[in-house]
């Protein structure tokens, strides 16, 4: 069984330049998430999506960032315009919609704004 | 809000000695799951605890989660070289189980 997929793995940019990351969960999996882990903190939700509609974005910054989940399988986040504490490892989680709810992360997306 | 603390917050053993790592809810919460993050990587589940008072074991790691269901331990013991990490737990939002609450996480380091 193939895992989340990310990409791209690194990106660096300048504060106010946008930048957008890619996710590919695991096939039937239902439940996608983003969320943001900077270093020495745990992860902290972003956006959770139930296929193709959004559950829960209340810690998106939505002044900058957008994310969508078309036909509830791939999903962008996007950032526009990045600020300096954008610097952060953005992470992509999916689940399914039984049992224990685990989540399976991918790789991650690690995020530099010079 | 909804919080979950852990503690310690950094570890370090020689290996060989035994680790614990304790995590507290301020909230019942209906489970609990651990993660645990080599350096560098993301996150991997190691485990779910559903019921009060429930022991798990995998190997070396004993989980045990609390009669009230508010608290959790993940022990390891006799530390190996492949425990370096971060161990992190996590519980559900009320009125949303699919969203986790995480704690900081426990650095582990630990000296051969």
């Amino acid at each position: 069984e193939a895992g989340v997929a990310q990409s791209p793995r690194y990106k660096i940019i300048e504060k106010r330049q946008s930048v957008a990351f890619w996710c590919n969960p695991i096939s039937g999996h239902a439940t996608l998430y983003w969320y943001q882990q900077i270093l020495g903190q745990g992860p902290k939700l972003l956006i959770q999506f139930q296929n193709n509609g959004v559950v829960d974005d209340s810690q998106l910054p939505k002044d900058r960032f957008s994310a969508e989940r078309l036909k509830g399988v791939d999903s962008t986040l996007k950032i526009q315009p990045a600020k300096l504490e954008d610097s952060a490892v953005y992470l992509c989680a999916s689940s399914l919609d039984r049992g224990a709810y685990e989540q399976y992360f991918g790789p991650g997306t690690r995020l530099t704004v010079t | 809000g909804q919080q979950v603390m852990q503690i310690p917050q950094y570890q370090h053993v020689q290996e060989g000695e035994d680790f614990t790592t304790y995590c507290n809810s301020s909230t019942t919460l209906s489970n609990i799951q651990w993660y645990k993050q080599r350096p560098g990587g993301h996150p991997v589940f190691l485990i779910q605890l559903v019921k009060s008072g429930e022991v798990k074991k995998q190997k070396r790691l004993t989980f045990q989660f609390g009669e009230a269901k508010k608290n959790s331990s993940l022990h390891i013991t006799a530390t190996q070289t492949t425990d370096v990490g971060t161990y992190f737990c996590a519980g559900p939002y009320a009125g949303n189980n699919r969203k986790l609450i995480w704690g900081l996480g426990t650095s582990l380091a630990v000296n051969p």
